[in-house]
């Protein structure tokens, strides 16, 4: 099945700061989503971004589809911005959205 | 409603006991989808409704394992006979359209099996 790998693993951040993420995907895919889990682990949508680049305040998402990677930046960093960060792709051939989830990237934004 | 809401959030279970698990989905959503989570990794797909429908139950562990959405609104993910390797935190989502749509998670059910 598809791989999903996402990069760093862990990420230390002082406030204030920028960061990239990235998260690189093994096929092709109908679209990919960014979602932050919050550490009460609910899961919140970022981005819906199968190509470009969108932009939310802070937050910022890129994906070059034919090179099957998506990067998410976070500017200005925010101690509420700590948490996992996921990428989901949605696998071709199937009647349905099928997400599957990345490795995750877990932020610490500290004061 | 406001959001996809789940219940219990949190059940603790001894080992062979049955267990039930709600997911509320925002309304009119055709799309409902349940996803296991364990602890340090990414939610991995269990199973898909079509309104009443499950168009796929692929992710399913075991038999012990069943979902239910019979009037293609509340969905029950029920598991049998529990075991220690069941314990994960249980993930439903919901999205208007069966493709190209956003969907949204709801809180989540932890569930322990001792």
């Amino acid at each position: 099945g598809i791989q999903v790998e996402q990069s760093p693993p862990d990420l230390i951040l002082q406030e204030g700061a920028n960061s990239t993420l990235r998260c690189n995907f093994s096929d092709s895919v109908n679209n990919l989503q960014w979602f932050h889990q919050n550490p009460w682990g609910q899961l919140i949508n970022l981005f819906y971004i199968p190509s470009g680049t969108k932009q939310n305040g802070r937050l910022s998402a890129t994906t070059v589809a034919t090179e099957r990677y998506s990067l998410l930046y976070i500017s200005s960093s925010q101690t509420t911005d700590s948490g996992v960060y996921f990428c989901a792709v949605d696998v071709l051939n199937t009647g349905f959205q099928k997400l599957v989830f990345g490795t995750g990237t877990r932020l610490l934004v500290s004061p | 409603g406001a959001g996809v809401s789940q219940s219990p959030r949190y059940k603790v279970a001894k080992r062979g006991q049955d267990v039930a698990l709600r997911c509320d989905p925002i309304s009119g959503h055709v799309s409902l989808f349940w996803y296991q989570q364990a602890l340090g990794q990414g939610p991995e797909f269990l199973t898909y409704f079509q309104n009443e429908a499950q168009l796929d139950k692929s992710g399913l562990p075991s038999d012990r394992f069943f979902a239910e959405r019979p009037e293609g609104s509340v969905s029950t993910l029920k598991i049998q006979r529990t075991q220690q390797e069941d314990s994960a935190v249980y993930l439903c989502a919901s999205s208007l359209a069966p493709k190209f749509d956003t969907q949204y998670f709801g809180p989540g059910t932890r569930l322990t099996v001792l």
